[in-house]
Formats: structure tokens, C-alpha cells, sequence
């Protein structure tokens, strides 16, 4: 059965630091990885996607993504936080033999402060 | 395009009523998502259709839950007969291919 683990309830940035929220995953055959961002009262856009190639994964708004398939890991980052990027994140795991069944984390609160 | 449309964004409804929810996706788009959001729970996936059929449905918690897709640009999710822990935010999401797929605003649900 797949899965996927959000580590962090929360992180806490000040703004101009970079930022990492953490995600692990557990599927049975090559893992399809995504990230979606939820702003207050607004469903969840998605930011990025892993499905093969370069591990290192670029998304909108400045926010990258690196697959790591020895730590099952699929960790978001960026170089540089904005206030504007205080959310809610979502990372969710979808399984190449699973049909269409995408599995999300329980979501990592960002507040970034100026 | 204007995305996925939601409709009611909310509704408060009294237990044992009936509840329908509608979501018009992407035109193009030949995969469509029903999601519950809880804070207990957070996000489930429902039943999701390619093609407008119904591919997987396992994650429909019970009967009182059906979900219907009459043709590319429309589908409901129906709750008959709500209950109060069918509280929650209702999300429709579609996608090309079935990859990152793309959310409504949602739809609040109350059941009193």
C-alpha cells in the first residue's frame, strides 16, 4: 500500500532564509510525486511533479523539489522564503501501478516572518 | 479558462437532508476527483472517473454517498441522507492524463 509522511506539523522561517518541508513516501513500484500548495479557503494548487528523469525538480513560484529514491524522500524547497509563501503544503504520492489513486500527507503549516 | 467551478461554496444543510454538490472541470480534461478535506482526516479521496466512468469508488464511505458523471463538464457528488459527521470541505479537482491535477475553491458542507 503506498503512503506518505509529512514529518512537520509546522516550520518556521524567517523571510530571505530558505526553507525545507519534508515528505517520505512508501509505494510498492516507481513512485509518481507531486506538491500542492492550499492557501486559506482556496482548494490546492499544484506546485510540482516527479515522475522520472533529473531528481531535482523545478515548480512554480520559485519552489523545487528533490527525489531522493535511497531515502524515499521528496523534500520541497527554496532558496529564499517570501511572507507570501506562508501556507499550507501538501505532498502526495501516487503509485505507476496504482490507477490514479493519489495519497496525501497530512500537510506542514510554512509561516514565514518578515 | 476559468478552472474548476464549484458550486454551492457553501452549504448548511439539516441532518437527513438531501445534499448535492456540483463541479464543472477543465475543458480538455479527461480525469475528474471528489476529495473530502477533515481536519481529522485531512484529504480522502472519494472516487475519481476518466472519461466521465467511474474508475474507483473505494474511497466512498458509505452508500448515502453516490457520485455521477453525465457527460465531459459536469459531475455531482450526492449525500442522501446527510449526517452531521458528513461535515467537511468537498474538493473537485481535474487533470489531463491523470497527472497533477488541478483544484475548485471547494465546498464547504454544515450538516446541523
Amino acid at each position: 500500500a503506498q503512503s506518505v509522511a509529512q514529518p512537520e506539523d509546522q516550520v518556521n522561517v524567517a523571510e530571505g532564509n530558505p526553507l525545507t518541508v519534508k515528505c517520505t513516501y512508501s509505494v510498492s513500484g516507481n513512485p509518481y510525486l507531486f506538491w500542492y500548495v492550499q492557501y486559506p479557503n482556496r482548494g490546492l494548487q499544484f506546485l510540482l511533479k516527479y515522475i522520472t528523469g533529473d531528481n531535482l525538480v523545478k515548480g512554480s513560484y520559485g519552489f523545487e523539489a528533490e527525489f531522493n529514491k535511497s531515502q524515499t524522500s521528496f523534500h520541497l524547497k527554496k532558496p529564499s522564503a517570501l511572507v507570501s509563501d506562508s501556507a499550507l503544503y501538501f505532498c502526495a504520492v501516487r503509485d505507476e501501478t496504482g490507477g490514479f489513486k493519489t495519497i496525501f500527507g497530512a500537510g506542514t503549516r510554512l509561516f514565514v516572518k518578515a | 479558462d476559468a478552472g474548476v467551478i464549484q458550486s454551492p461554496r457553501h452549504e448548511v444543510t439539516e441532518m437527513g437532508q438531501e445534499v448535492t454538490l456540483r463541479c464543472k472541470p477543465i475543458s480538455g480534461h479527461d480525469y475528474l476527483f471528489w476529495y473530502r478535506q477533515t481536519m481529522m482526516r485531512g484529504l480522502e479521496l472519494l472516487i475519481y472517473f476518466n472519461n466521465n466512468v467511474p474508475i474507483d469508488d473505494s474511497g466512498m464511505p458509505e452508500d448515502r454517498f453516490s457520485a455521477k458523471m453525465p457527460n465531459a463538464s459536469f459531475s455531482t457528488l450526492k449525500i442522501q441522507p446527510s449526517e452531521p459527521r458528513d461535515s467537511a470541505v468537498y474538493f473537485c479537482a481535474s487533470s489531463r492524463g491523470g497527472v497533477g491535477s488541478y483544484f475548485g475553491s471547494g465546498t464547504r458542507l454544515t450538516v446541523v
